[in-house]
């Protein structure tokens, strides 16, 4: 089976404090991707990032970045600095290599307050 | 570009009707997934159109069907509503091994 666990419900923060969103996965297949998307109260879920299950490296992309670890099937994702703009809800999601129909399985979102 | 653009935006039913829900992928995107997203949660898997074929499905009954088009626009069909599925809908697509784009969804009510 396949799962995806983010554990926080809801964090608020204070503008320029950093945060990190937790995920953790469950999958039997060897070869996965992970992703992250953010839903903003518009309703469209924003793709942030991919990583596939042979690229432990992690990713800074501004003031966003990324730390994948196999050995505890996690992928956080951190917030530098945060903004009120970054105020959304977070989701986690693994897409298992042996789908060939692509089906992502969501965790239950991580709604994230940045206060000003 | 223009990206995944999905109609209505709001929509309100009845328990017991049908409905459509239309979606345009993302230009040269030829695969299309539907996600339900009830409130509060994760969206679930639908399922997903290839070529004009529905080549995966998600555990979901056979009241919900849909139809992919020659020009890779889909539709959501759902019938005999039921309260529980008040939802907000979402389309996604994609070409080859490309993450999924949304769009921003369709929130649906039965009342």
């Amino acid at each position: 089976a396949q799962k995806v666990t983010q554990a926080q419900t809801e964090i608020s923060v204070v503008e320029k404090e950093d945060v990190t969103l937790d995920c953790v996965y469950e999958t039997r297949d060897t070869t996965y991707y992970l992703f992250w998307y953010k839903q903003p109260p518009s309703g469209e879920l924003v793709f942030l990032i991919r990583r596939n299950s042979f690229d432990e490296q992690n990713e800074i992309s501004g003031r966003y970045s990324w730390n994948f670890q196999k050995s505890t099937s996690s992928f956080n994702f951190t917030i530098t600095a945060s903004q009120v703009v970054d105020s959304a809800v977070y989701f986690c999601a693994l897409r298992g290599g042996s789908s060939n129909t692509g089906k992502l399985i969501f965790g239950q979102g991580t709604t994230l307050q940045v206060k000003p | 570009e223009t990206g995944v653009t999905q109609s209505p935006t709001h929509l309100i039913k009845t328990r017991g009707q049908q409905v459509t829900l239309r979606c345009s992928s993302q230009s040269g995107h030829n695969t299309v997934s539907w996600y339900q997203q009830a409130l509060g949660q994760g969206p679930q898997f639908i399922f997903q159109y290839y070529r004009e074929e529905e080549n995966g499905r998600g555990n979901f009954p056979p009241r919900f069907s849909g139809l992919q088009f020659p020009n890779y626009s889909s539709e959501l069909n759902v019938n005999a509503l039921e309260l529980d599925d008040s939802a907000l809908y979402l389309c996604a697509s994609r070409v080859g091994n490309s993450p999924l784009h949304f769009g921003n969804g369709t929130r649906l009510t039965v009342t």
